[in-house]
């Protein structure tokens, strides 16, 4: 069983349209996150969760759009894509929102990641 | 704002051979640390954490990494690497965002350990 599993793996798609990419986790988590893989592999935050709530936002644009229908599920749509949207884009889900909140830590969780290629 | 940096972009290591990977942050509170790795095409796995306690971190896979606050670093090792190994390592640290209660990962922009046979 995948704890946090993300679909589609692989995604080609032009310029212009608009995509989607689910994620799950069973891991029975509060939190959930989006990261993007760049193609120097820098790894970034983008948005955060907590049941259902979002509380990170980094700085992304407004193309991205992030939806939590429930705290298990956080999928993430893209509009108008660009070819600078070309990257991997990890889910993660992680217990708590806060690293301080518990007294032996909290750790973040990642999927396997999805490949988006932008033409 | 936090920041990790990973001084090698490329390792290079014999198998059988020791290996240390570097890290060093920059964080104005307790720094909560971890290590992730990932294989090619694959996704990130957690090698291990720290986050109190002994400096002396262990994790999967023969994997320690020790924490010096004095140097803000938390150096990954291993004393004896195989080819499985050869994969792209990812040193973060756990910090604020949003003003607080909200926790991420902020990454080094990774190091690549290539194993020679």
């Amino acid at each position: 069983d995948t704890a946090v599993s993300q679909t589609p793996k692989y995604l080609v798609t032009q310029m212009g349209n608009d995509k989607s990419i689910k994620c799950e986790q069973n891991l029975g988590h509060d939190t959930m996150y989006w990261y993007k893989q760049d193609s120097k592999k820098f790894l970034k935050i983008m948005f955060s969760y907590n049941n259902k709530e979002l509380i990170i936002n980094e700085t992304v644009p407004n193309r991205f759009s992030p939806k939590s229908p429930d705290k298990a599920h956080l999928n993430l749509h893209i509009n108008s894509l660009e070819l600078g949207d070309s990257a991997v884009y990890f889910c993660a889900s992680s217990p708590r929102p806060g690293f301080t909140y518990l007294g032996h830590g909290n750790t973040i969780y990642f999927g396997e990641g999805s490949w988006l290629t932008v033409v | 704002a936090q920041s990790v940096t990973q001084p090698d972009i490329h390792i290079t290591v014999s198998e059988g051979a020791s290996l240390e990977l570097r890290c060093n942050y920059s964080y104005g509170a307790t720094p909560y640390l971890f290590w992730y790795v990932q294989s090619p095409g694959q996704g990130l796995q957690l090698l291990l954490k720290y986050f109190s306690g002994d400096t002396l971190v262990q994790g999967i896979k023969g994997f320690e990494a020790e924490f010096k606050r004095s140097q803000s670093s938390f150096n990954l090792r291993k004393p004896s690497v195989h080819w499985s190994d050869a994969a792209e390592y990812f040193c973060a640290v756990g910090a604020s965002y949003s003003g607080g209660g909200a926790d991420g990962l902020t990454f080094g922009k990774g190091t690549h350990l290539i194993i020679q046979p």
